[in-house]
């Protein structure tokens, strides 16, 4: 199916720094690429998606930008806080509708 | 309140006994879905609906069945379990028929296969 590779697989930050993660995908057709956060012990949880005909969207302190022609999509958390610390994960929607993750990252952000 | 439910949360099991996990959407979502969540290799689907009486198998399919009779339930079925199904297992729903639209997860099931 769908690859999807997810960089870094973990990642420390100091409090009020930002935070970059980096995915990538191979099925040219997908057309939705959602993040999901994941607490210590919970379940995962939507924090942005993006679609394929929008290049750049954001909500507050969280962005993500897609460049279709690359291939790639990226999460960015500005001004991070002790409480983003989590694991995220990218997916991508594939031409058979079946959702793929990446393997995730771990972030933490230290005060 | 609008959730997604498994049953059982935790479950210990042998070998190749039989074993079902339920799922159930209270939201009249179209799509469901089964993940699988090991460490290192992140979020895996093992099987999709996008509609009652429509599955379709994801990336780890093998060893796992389910069923779609009615729009609120998805039970995954382990005919005969094995110690490489040891994990934490996610079911999930969205809203249309595609999945282009948020997945709200259940809150798992830890099974381990002795």
């Amino acid at each position: 199916g769908e690859n999807v590779e997810q960089h870094p697989s973990t990642l420390s930050v100091q409090e009020g720094d930002s935070a970059v993660i980096k995915c990538t995908y191979s099925d040219s057709a997908s057309n939705y690429f959602p993040w999901y956060k994941q607490e210590l012990g919970k379940r995962p949880q939507l924090i942005i998606d993006i679609r394929s005909n929008v290049g750049e969207k954001k909500d507050q302190r969280i962005a993500v930008t897609l460049n279709k022609t690359a291939k790639h999509f990226s999460l960015h958390i500005t001004e991070t806080q002790p409480e983003d610390s989590a694991v995220y994960f990218c997916a991508a929607l594939n031409s058979g509708y079946a959702l793929n993750f990446g393997k995730g990252t771990s972030l933490l952000v230290t005060p | 309140e609008a959730q997604v439910t498994q049953n059982p949360r935790y479950l210990i099991t042998v070998t190749g006994k039989k074993l079902t996990v339920t799922c159930s959407q209270n939201m009249n979502h179209e799509y469901m879905s089964w993940y699988r969540q090991d460490p290192g290799l992140g979020l895996r689907q093992i099987y999709y609906s996008m509609n009652v009486e429509v599955t379709d198998k994801g990336d780890v399919p093998e060893g796992y069945k389910v069923s779609r009779k009615e729009k609120r339930n998805f039970p995954l079925i382990l005919e005969s379990p094995s110690p490489n199904q040891t994990s934490l297992y996610f079911c999930a729903s969205s809203p249309r028929l595609a999945g282009a639209n948020e997945q709200f997860f259940g809150p798992g099931t830890r099974l381990t296969v002795l």
